[in-house]
């Protein structure tokens, strides 16, 4: 069963404009939500990082939001840039040291 | 710091032969995972180590693949025999593991192995 759930497989913005990636999640015992990004070829690269006892997190360009009600995170980034063209995942763990559950990803194109 | 390291990047095998990869993760690193990450998909939990043992091996499908890490350090992961569908990617990542204080939900994941069964 997918606890993690990325429902848009593919996004395309333009470059200077926001980008916006969506994640929803089943599990309310999850407590711990991140952000990874991949580039082909290459294993995912850790992005940023939300709490559940917060519901924004920024990081430069990078804006986490989390819903706990909606049980719903998004992540923002603003301006886009080319070079942030990749996958990315969404994960989320119960509990500090606790694997994470990955969603199936967005691909994320952003277009001069 | 070196980052998570992987061996083989790729490895080409027949359905019903086996395959081994090795994973040697970021020094001072206490906990372990292997991942499958299918085309298309994202990555699915196959073991979790802490320190040389398993913490959550429940998806795992036992009757053809094993993994250890010995010495609480490197890990092997082995699939013998190898079927069609377990043509993936297979992540090695390591974290500080519970207990620590800060950092421990987040995973440095290695650069994978390809493994394609024919």
């Amino acid at each position: 069963d997918q606890q993690v759930k990325q429902n848009s497989p593919s996004l395309s913005v333009q470059e200077g404009r926001i980008s916006i990636l969506n994640c929803d999640y089943t599990n309310s015992m999850f407590d711990y939500f991140l952000w990874y990004k991949k580039y082909p070829a290459e294993g995912p690269t850790f992005l940023i990082s939300i709490s559940s006892i917060k519901d924004k997190n920024e990081d430069g360009r990078f804006t986490v939001f989390l819903n706990k009600s909606a049980k719903h995170l998004s992540l923002h980034i603003v301006p886009s840039q080319p070079g942030d063209s990749a996958v990315y995942f969404c994960a989320a763990s119960a509990g500090s040291g606790y694997a994470l559950n990955f969603g199936k990803g967005t691909s994320l194109l952003v277009t001069p | 710091e070196a980052g998570v390291a992987q061996s083989p990047r790729y490895k080409i095998i027949e359905k019903r032969q086996s395959v081994a990869f090795w994973c040697n993760p970021i020094s001072g690193h206490a906990t372990l995972y292997w991942y499958q990450q299918i085309l298309g998909q994202g990555p699915k939990l196959l073991i979790q180590f802490q320190n040389n043992g398993v913490v959550d091996d429940s998806q795992l499908p036992k009757d053809r693949f094993s993994a250890e890490r010995l010495k609480g350090v490197d890990s092997t992961l082995k699939i013998q025999p190898a079927k069609l569908e377990d043509s993936a990617v297979y992540l090695c990542a390591s974290s500080r593991g519970q207990g620590a204080l800060t950092g421990a939900n987040v995973l440095t994941f290695g650069a994978g192995s390809r493994l394609t069964v024919l």
